[in-house]
C-alpha cells in the first residue's frame, strides 16, 4: 500500500513570492492535515480537510491557505513569504470518521526554504 | 486550549536498556494519545497509539501506559537497540477533536 506522498521534496523561494506543496493521501482516506515543523517549534497543526471541506485551521495568518480535490488529494499555498516560513511541511492523512481521533500517517514532508 | 508537555528533551541510554519518555496533556476530555518516531529526513511514524478506555498497550518492545487521573501517559521502550535512536514525539486531541497537539519532542540516542 503506497503511503502519503508529498512534492516537490524541496522547494527554495525568495521573499514576496508564493509557493504551492502538494500532498496524495493513503488510497482510501479521506482526510488531510497539514502540518508545519519549524526548527526549535516542534510540530504545528496549520490546517485539515476532509471531504473537500476545510474543517479546522490551526494558528497561523490567512496567507496559509489550501484546498482539497475531489481525489482527496490537497495543495498547500503560502502567499507573501517570509523567512520565518522556512520550515518541513509535513502533510498526513486518516479515514474521515472521527476527526484527530484517527490514528493519522505522515508523508516525508516538503522542505521549503525562503532565501 | 490543549497543552502537552514532553520531557526529557534528550535521553542517552547503553543499548540493551530500557528508555521512558513521558508527557502530560492539559485536557481532561482527550481521549486518543498517539506516538511518533521520526527519523532523519523522514516524516513522523505512528509507532503506537492509546485511548483513554485503556490503561496500557504494548506490542513487541514498545508500550505505552496512560493514567487519565494524573493526566498524564509514556512511553516504554525495553532492549534498546541502535536503531532505535530517533525523536519521539507524544500527542494528544483537542477537545473538539479537530487537531492534534504535538509534545516538543524526545532526541533518543542508543550507543552500542
Amino acid at each position: 500500500e503506497a503511503g502519503v506522498t508529498q512534492s516537490p521534496t524541496h522547494l527554495i523561494k525568495t521573499r514576496g513570492q508564493q509557493a504551492t506543496l502538494r500532498c496524495s493521501p493513503i488510497s482510501g482516506h479521506t482526510s488531510v492535515y497539514w502540518y508545519q515543523q519549524a526548527l526549535g517549534l516542534g510540530l504545528q497543526f496549520l490546517l485539515w480537510y476532509d471531504e473537500g471541506e476545510e474543517r479546522n485551521r490551526g494558528n497561523f495568518p490567512p496567507r496559509f491557505s489550501g484546498r482539497q480535490f475531489p481525489n482527496y488529494s490537497s495543495e498547500l499555498n503560502v502567499n507573501a513569504l517570509e523567512l520565518e516560513d522556512s520550515a518541513l511541511y509535513l502533510c498526513a492523512s486518516s479515514w474521515g470518521t472521527g476527526g484527530s481521533n484517527q490514528p493519522q500517517h505522515f508523508g516525508d514532508g516538503t522542505r521549503l526554504s525562503i532565501l | 486550549g490543549e497543552n502537552v508537555e514532553q520531557h526529557p528533551s534528550t535521553l542517552s541510554v547503553q543499548e540493551g536498556d530500557s528508555a521512558v519518555i513521558k508527557c502530560t496533556y492539559s485536557d481532561s476530555a482527550s481521549n486518543y494519545f498517539p506516538w511518533y518516531k521520526q527519523e532523519l529526513g523522514k516524516g513522523p511514524q505512528l509507532i503506537i497509539d492509546i485511548r483513554s478506555n485503556v490503561g496500557e498497550k504494548k506490542d513487541q518492545r514498545i508500550a505505552v501506559t496512560l493514567n487519565k487521573t494524573a493526566k498524564h501517559f509514556s512511553l516504554h521502550i525495553t532492549e534498546t537497540q541502535p536503531e532505535d535512536s530517533a525523536v519521539y514525539f507524544c500527542a494528544g486531541v483537542n477537545q473538539a477533536g479537530t487537531a492534534l497537539i504535538f509534545g516538543k519532542g524526545t532526541t533518543l540516542s542508543v550507543s552500542s
